[in-house]
C-alpha cells in the first residue's frame, strides 16, 4: 500500500529562523513521483515541486530546498530564513508513475511564522 | 490560461439535504479528479475521470455520494442525503494525461452540514 507521513502536525518559528518539513513515504512501486504544495490560509493547493524516483538530486529554489532520499525513503523540504508569508499547511504527496494518477498526501504539517 | 474553477465556493445545508459541487477543469485536461479534504487531513481522492469514463471510484461512498463528467469536460459532484461528517472542502483538480503527473487545483468548495 502506498502512504505518506508527515510526522509533524505543527512547527512555530520566529521570522529568519529555518525549518524542515519532514516526509516520509511507503510504496512498493520501483518508479513514482513525490510532490510538495502549499496550501495557504485562502485554501487552494499551490503546486512547489515535483521530484521523480530516478532524481536524487538536491533541488534549491531560492529560499526553498529539498532532500530526497530513496534509502530512507524521506523527501524533506527546507525553507531558509522564513518569513511571515511563509505561514500555511504544507503537504507532501506521491503518486504513481503512469499518467494520470492520483496523489496520495499527508496529512500536512501547518507551519506558523511568527515576526 | 484559465485555472480549474470550481462552485461554489462555501455552501451550508442541514444533514439529509442534498447539495452538488461543479467543476470546470483547464481547457484540454483529460484527466480530472476529485479529491475531499476533511479538517486537519490531506486531501483523500474520491473518483477520478479520464475523458468522460470513471478511472477510479473505489474511495467514492456510493450509497449517497455520485459524480458524472458529461462530454469530457464538465462534472459535477453531488451529495443526497448529506452527513455531518461530510463537511470538508471538496477539491477538483485536472491534468493532462501525460508522465509528469502535475495536477492544477481549484479553490474547493468548502461545505458545512449542520
Amino acid at each position: 500500500a502506498q502512504k505518506v507521513t508527515q510526522a509533524q502536525t505543527e512547527i512555530s518559528v520566529v521570522e529568519k529562523e529555518d525549518v524542515t518539513l519532514d516526509c516520509v513515504y511507503e510504496t512498493r512501486d520501483t518508479t513514482y513521483y513525490l510532490f510538495w504544495y502549499k496550501q495557504p490560509p485562502s485554501g487552494e493547493l499551490v503546486f512547489l515541486i515535483r521530484r521523480n524516483s530516478f532524481d536524487e538530486q538536491n533541488e534549491i529554489s531560492g529560499r526553498y530546498s529539498w532532500n530526497f532520499q530513496k534509502s530512507t525513503s524521506s523527501f524533506n523540504f527546507t525553507i531558509t530564513a522564513s518569513q511571515v508569508v511563509d505561514s500555511a499547511v504544507y503537504f507532501c504527496a506521491l503518486s504513481g508513475w503512469q499518467a494520470g494518477t492520483a496523489l496520495i498526501f499527508g496529512k500536512g504539517t501547518t507551519l506558523s511564522v511568527s515576526s | 490560461e484559465a485555472g480549474v474553477a470550481q462552485s461554489p465556493r462555501y455552501k451550508i445545508i442541514e444533514k439529509r439535504q442534498s447539495v452538488a459541487f461543479w467543476c470546470n477543469p483547464i481547457s484540454g485536461h483529460a484527466t480530472l479528479y476529485w479529491y475531499q479534504q476533511i479538517l486537519g487531513q490531506g486531501p483523500k481522492l474520491l473518483i477520478q475521470f479520464q475523458n468522460n469514463g470513471v478511472v477510479d471510484d473505489s474511495q467514492l461512498p456510493k450509497d449517497r455520494f455520485s459524480a458524472e463528467r458529461l462530454k469530457g469536460v464538465d462534472s459535477t459532484l453531488k451529495i443526497q442525503p448529506a452527513k455531518l461528517e461530510d463537511s470538508a472542502v471538496y477539491l477538483c483538480a485536472s491534468s493532462l494525461l501525460r508522465n509528469d503527473n502535475e495536477q492544477f487545483f481549484g479553490p474547493g468548495t468548502r461545505l458545512t452540514v449542520l
